[in-house]
């Protein structure tokens, strides 16, 4: 079956830089996608890798490592507002139209 | 962006009853919407796939007579939960695609908190 993980929880402080990382088993992969979420709102898309390598938006980035099942999210320059939860996602791996996503990292930012 | 709505956002109901959630594409066509749940501080789990046009396919252990989904037209997708319990009490989103040819990047609707007394 299908699986993502990723830490629970990280904690940084403001101006700092984070790297949430998330490994995956699947049988079929397509990419690996990130989201955002605030308490209470609904999922934000951030970005989407499909390929080996980094992919920079602003002042988040994502890296993929296809051979070793791996990514990350990276957020430069944190500000308080990027407290969130951040998920990890593949789609499904009969090549479906299902979202698969990771349990979410809940970031805290500090002052 | 791709912009989706959610009706209601929040709604608090007497066990019993039944409520429906109306999840829109307001800029693009979706033959393809997807219906979530999410419980505090967990991960979002998918309960059911819409088709436009077609059945729902619902995943593994969510019933489909008490999650009765309706897929109208290419820019509506309809949630009713029937006869609701507390433990039906949630988080609902939905969400869809860009394009339909890849689900790599989903656009979600702002959520439907609902409460079951």
């Amino acid at each position: 079956g299908q699986s993502l993980e990723q830490p629970s929880e990280v904690t940084a402080v403001e101006g700092a830089i984070v790297q949430i990382n998330c490994t995956y088993q699947t049988s079929g992969f397509y990419g690996l996608s990130w989201y955002q979420q605030h308490d209470g709102g609904a999922p934000t898309f951030l970005s989407y890798n499909a390929l080996d390598g980094l992919e920079e938006t602003g002042r988040f980035s994502s890296f993929l490592s296809r051979s070793d099942s791996y990514g990350y999210l990276l957020l430069q320059e944190l500000q308080m507002k990027d407290s969130a939860s951040y998920f990890c996602a593949v789609r499904d791996e009969d090549g479906g139209f299902k979202t698969i996503f990771g349990a979410g990292t809940r970031l805290f930012v500090k002052a | 962006g791709a912009v989706v709505s959610q009706h209601p956002s929040r709604v608090i109901c007497k066990s019993g009853t039944s409520v429906k959630i109306e999840c829109r594409s307001l800029d693009f066509q979706a033959t393809t919407m997807f219906w979530y749940r999410q419980f505090p501080k967990q991960s979002l789990m998918l309960m059911a796939t819409s088709n436009e046009g077609s059945k729902a396919t619902y995943e593994q252990g969510v019933e489909k007579d008490k999650f009765l989904i309706n897929h109208a037209s290419l820019t509506l997708s309809t949630l009713t939960v029937t006869s609701a319990h507390p433990e039906d009490s949630s988080f609902y989103i939905c969400s869809a695609p860009r394009d339909s040819s890849s689900t790599d990047t989903q656009y979600f609707g702002p959520g439907t908190r609902l409460t079951v007394l």
